[in-house]
């Protein structure tokens, strides 16, 4: 597509349930990177991928948190068991490797309640 | 630990003057430097890039600069428009992946 899309772009949740977000990132994009932003935190990386490479999870904040990238292309980001803190703004982004640079999707709004 | 830090959370600049928007960092090895623009609702757009090689890059009316030896950044916006009130974030990294992001200034820029 034009640009990276998300879905959904809003999410409410109860604590304790899982949810699964999901991101398709530009076409041709090897690498996809998620991050989050906390209300007034600044972009907190979470995971990246590139290409068939292990992933860096180093930012993923749990092991509630996971994600995985089907065919190299779509990722999706779960969260199991969710609590409050969770809630953030979860924001995808792709770009070509060695790009300096990343292009966003609109980010999943998620709130738990 | 906050590695990269924009200490001004909010910005008013007039129309047409100059609008400069500060970033602090700690990491002396971070050797890229990053400024988004977000607007509500959408997802960060890449503005302006300069490299710890540069002291200085220039695109149109954007103007970032990079003092290595006090560890900051700036972005300059001349002349502002009220099209750029939205909230911009500096980011750096060591390599081209994995940036660390400030926690953002917004800027409004009155008409």
């Amino acid at each position: 597509g034009a640009g990276v899309s998300q879905s959904p772009s809003n999410k409410v949740t109860e604590k304790g349930k899982d949810v699964e977000l999901r991101c398709d990132p530009i076409s041709g994009h090897t690498a996809l990177y998620w991050y989050r932003q906390s209300l007034g935190q600044g972009l907190e990386f979470l995971i990246y991928f590139q290409g068939n490479s292990a992933p860096d999870k180093s930012g993923l904040p749990s092991d509630r948190f996971s994600a995985e990238r089907t065919g190299g292309s779509v990722s999706t980001l779960t969260i199991q068991r969710t609590q409050q803190e969770d809630s953030a703004v979860y924001l995808c982004a792709s770009s070509l490797p060695g790009a300096y640079g990343y292009t966003f999707g609109s980010g999943t709004r998620l709130t738990v309640v | 630990d906050q590695q990269v830090k924009q200490n001004s959370p909010s910005l008013s600049v007039q129309e047409g003057r100059i609008s400069i928007l500060n970033c602090d960092y700690t990491n002396s090895m971070f050797d890229y430097f990053l400024w988004y623009k977000k607007y509500p609702a959408e997802g960060p757009t890449f503005l302006i890039s300069i490299s710890s090689i540069k002291d200085k890059n220039e695109d149109g009316r954007f103007t970032v600069f990079l003092n290595k030896s006090a560890k900051h950044l700036s972005l300059h916006i001349v002349p502002s428009q009220p099209g750029d009130s939205a909230v911009y974030f500096c980011a750096a990294s060591v390599g081209t992946y994995k940036y660390i992001f400030g926690t953002g200034t917004r800027l409004k820029v009155l008409a």
